[in-house]
């Protein structure tokens, strides 16, 4: 199984605040790479696909870069709502694994 | 507009089978691949099961935690994906979501049910 490792597990920022996100994969997975967003209580919400596209209607603050085994999830100016949990998650191979999500606070 | 609505969840005791369903308006079932992802209380998404779509002979897929237990399937007349759930234990404890799987979006998951709660316990 290729595993995904997110770094940090936990993050507290800022309002207008620039983050990063890494999720590095066990193996090569070319762009084959999804970002999610979880709200407390609601269900995800895919935010970026193969690696770098932006999916439909998702604010331009958020990018995502990378290829291979490492991958970034980047939102440029931190907004209220933007305060959730991030996952990433592998389709290059079964089973379909998710990284153990990033759970980003306000400070 | 797609929606996915889950229900069946409950209380079930270790050992016990639950079925799953989950209704998809605004598109068609059997056009796309379709999924089971869950999530354990306080915990990560971990992908359950896939059924892939009619043209792609409806096979499918499960993580190894599932094998042999549970058994993914679609009933196009009602539009609705399912997940039959046997000899559960307490590792089921999970919130389950069914997810579309998008071959537009390189086929991620770009459309989730509200989930349905599942807790296995005595």
């Amino acid at each position: 199984d290729i595993q995904l490792t997110q770094s940090p597990s936990f993050l507290s920022a800022s309002v207008g605040d620039r983050v990063t996100i890494t999720c590095r994969a066990s193996q090569g997975i070319s762009s084959s790479l999804a970002w999610y967003q979880q709200k407390p209580g609601k269900a995800p919400n895919l935010l970026i696909y193969a690696a770098s596209t932006l999916q439909s209607g998702v604010p331009s603050r958020f990018s995502g870069s990378g290829s291979g085994t490492e991958f970034t999830l980047t939102v440029s100016s931190l907004q209220p709502e933007d305060f959730a949990t991030y996952y990433c998650q592998q389709r290059k191979s079964y089973p379909i694994t998710f990284g153990q999500g990033t759970r980003l606070e306000i400070k | 507009e797609v929606q996915l609505v889950e229900s069946g969840g409950g209380l079930v005791q270790p050992g016990g089978s639950l079925r799953l369903s989950c209704a998809a308006s605004g598109f068609i079932c059997s056009d796309h691949h379709m999924d089971w992802v869950r999530q354990a209380p306080g915990k990560g998404l971990e992908w359950v099961a896939r059924i892939r779509r009619r043209a792609n002979s409806d096979s499918t897929e499960y993580v190894a935690a599932v094998k042999g237990r549970f058994t993914i399937s679609r009933d196009d007349s009602s539009n609705s994906l399912y997940l039959q759930m046997n000899s559960l234990i307490s590792d089921d404890t999970a919130v389950y979501y069914c997810a579309r799987v998008s071959p537009a979006l390189d086929y991620y998951l770009d459309n989730w049910g509200q989930g349905t709660l599942v807790t296995v316990s005595s």
